[in-house]
């Protein structure tokens, strides 16, 4: 069975700061790995996925992530926080692209002026 | 890109009554959809997988006649709970794939359900 932990349930970090936020999964076959964003009392959105290939993904809003398979971790960053980006961040697996999602409990992201 | 849309966005009902949640893609069709239960401050945890003119698929634990889903057309799902009572209050989303490669879902705003 796959699974996804995500390191704190809240980070803080000063605007202009670097965004680091941590995910491990398990899988027992090569992983396809997502980060999601939700903004309150909205659905997700896609920040960024891997599958195959690079494993340095860019996706929007100057995110980035990059799969360690030797560490099994998929950690989200961006290097200069915004005020826009408060919000809840989801990391996901999927061992199958057929099947649905395994998403981690989340982290709340707080930016301070 | 791609679009999917739910409806109501808010519902609330009386305990004992059913509520149907609609869940369509707007501009592309979902070959497979994917409904998601997320509760207050957690993830969101996967309740069923329903392929067109199929059976849904439910995950273990999640009761298939309490929660019944239908897939009758490419652009359309709809979740019914049936009986509803207070512990299914909840925020119910959708997501829908059939186009974009690997394992693109794109997710509904959620519905908002409220059993008093």
């Amino acid at each position: 069975a796959q699974s996804v932990t995500q390191l704190g349930s809240h980070v803080s970090v000063s605007e202009g700061a670097l965004v680091l936020l941590r995910c491990n999964y398990s899988s027992s076959v090569p992983p396809y790995l997502f980060w999601y964003v939700q903004y309150p009392n909205q659905g997700l959105q896609l920040l960024l996925k891997y599958t195959t290939g690079a494993t340095l993904v860019k996706g929007i809003n100057g995110f980035e992530a990059e799969f360690k398979k030797s560490e099994t971790s998929f950690h989200l960053t961006k290097p200069s926080a915004h005020m826009s980006d408060a919000a809840e961040y989801f990391c996901a697996v999927s061992e199958n692209p057929a099947d649905g999602l395994t998403f981690g409990k989340g982290t709340h992201l707080i930016i301070q002026p | 890109g791609a679009v999917v849309s739910q409806h109501p966005s808010r519902v609330i009902c009386k305990s004992g009554t059913s509520v149907k949640i609609e869940c369509r893609s707007l501009d592309f069709q979902a070959t497979t959809m994917f409904w998601y239960r997320q509760f207050p401050k957690q993830s969101l945890m996967l309740m069923a997988t329903s392929n067109e003119g199929s059976k849904a698929t439910y995950e273990q634990g999640v009761e298939k006649d309490k929660f019944l889903i239908n897939h009758a057309s490419l652009t359309l799902s709809t979740l019914t709970v049936t009986s509803a009572h207070p512990e299914d209050s909840s925020f119910y989303i959708c997501s829908a794939s059939g186009q974009g490669g690997y394992n693109e879902q794109f997710f509904g705003p959620g519905t908002r359900l409220t059993v008093l």
